[in-house]
């Protein structure tokens, strides 16, 4: 099946830094989304972007198909950011599921 | 409803209990995932429903799980004589469509506990 790595796993920001979240994936995707699982353990999804650059807010992302890889950009950090970025990926191969990747661990800092 | 709810929230078993958790996906969604997150890791994979048929059950680890969506809607997962490492979020996921290029939306999980 499709193998998903995510780095850095673990990220420390001051509050109005920049970041970003790096998705490698190992076969061309149909599917990717990227979610933030909130302390409580909610996956929220944050974007469905199996190629091209989507922009929500303070939150971007960017989709190179032919290169399978994916960015997550958050600018101006907040506090409610923290939690664990997932991106997780569908390969028509590999049936319907998705693979996630191991997680990006944000802490934001006041 | 608005979104994917799951009940219970918690479950605390003592080993070798059953356990039968429960999905409910967003109204009209045809596919429904459950998901297993172990500690400080990524959900991974355990079966899929295309209403009511099961069409992939590759990633329930025994045969000890169990899960069915005998009307096409809720869905229940069911482990039987539980163990240790059963200890995990259990995560169900639902999409509108059929096909690979569909948003899943998740739920909130339930966090089962095996003592």
């Amino acid at each position: 099946g499709i193998q998903v790595e995510q780095s850095p796993p673990d990220l420390i920001l001051q509050e109005g830094a920049n970041s970003t979240l790096r998705c490698n994936f190992s076969d061309s995707v149909n599917n990717l989304q990227w979610f933030h699982q909130n302390p409580w353990g909610q996956l929220i999804n944050l974007f469905y972007i199996p190629s091209g650059t989507k922009q929500n807010g303070r939150l971007s992302a960017t989709t190179v198909a032919t290169e399978r890889y994916s960015l997550l950009y958050i600018s101006s950090s907040q506090t409610t950011d923290s939690g664990v970025y997932f991106c997780a990926a569908q390969n028509r191969n590999a049936g319907n599921m998705l693979t996630f990747g191991g997680g990006t661990r944000l802490m934001v800092k006041p | 409803g608005a979104g994917v709810s799951q009940s219970p929230r918690y479950k605390v078993a003592k080993r070798g209990q059953d356990v039968a958790l429960r999905c409910d996906p967003i109204s009209g969604h045809v596919s429904l995932f459950w998901y297993q997150q172990a500690l400080g890791q990524g959900p991974e994979f355990l079966t899929y429903f295309q209403n009511e048929a099961q069409l992939d059950k590759s990633g329930l680890p025994s045969d000890r799980f169990f899960a069915e969506r005998p009307e096409g809607s809720v869905s229940t997962l069911k482990i039987q004589r539980t163990q240790q490492e059963d200890s995990a979020v259990y995560l169900c996921a639902s999409s509108a469509g059929t096909g690979v290029r569909d948003t899943q939306y998740f739920g909130p999980g339930t966090r089962l506990t095996v003592l």
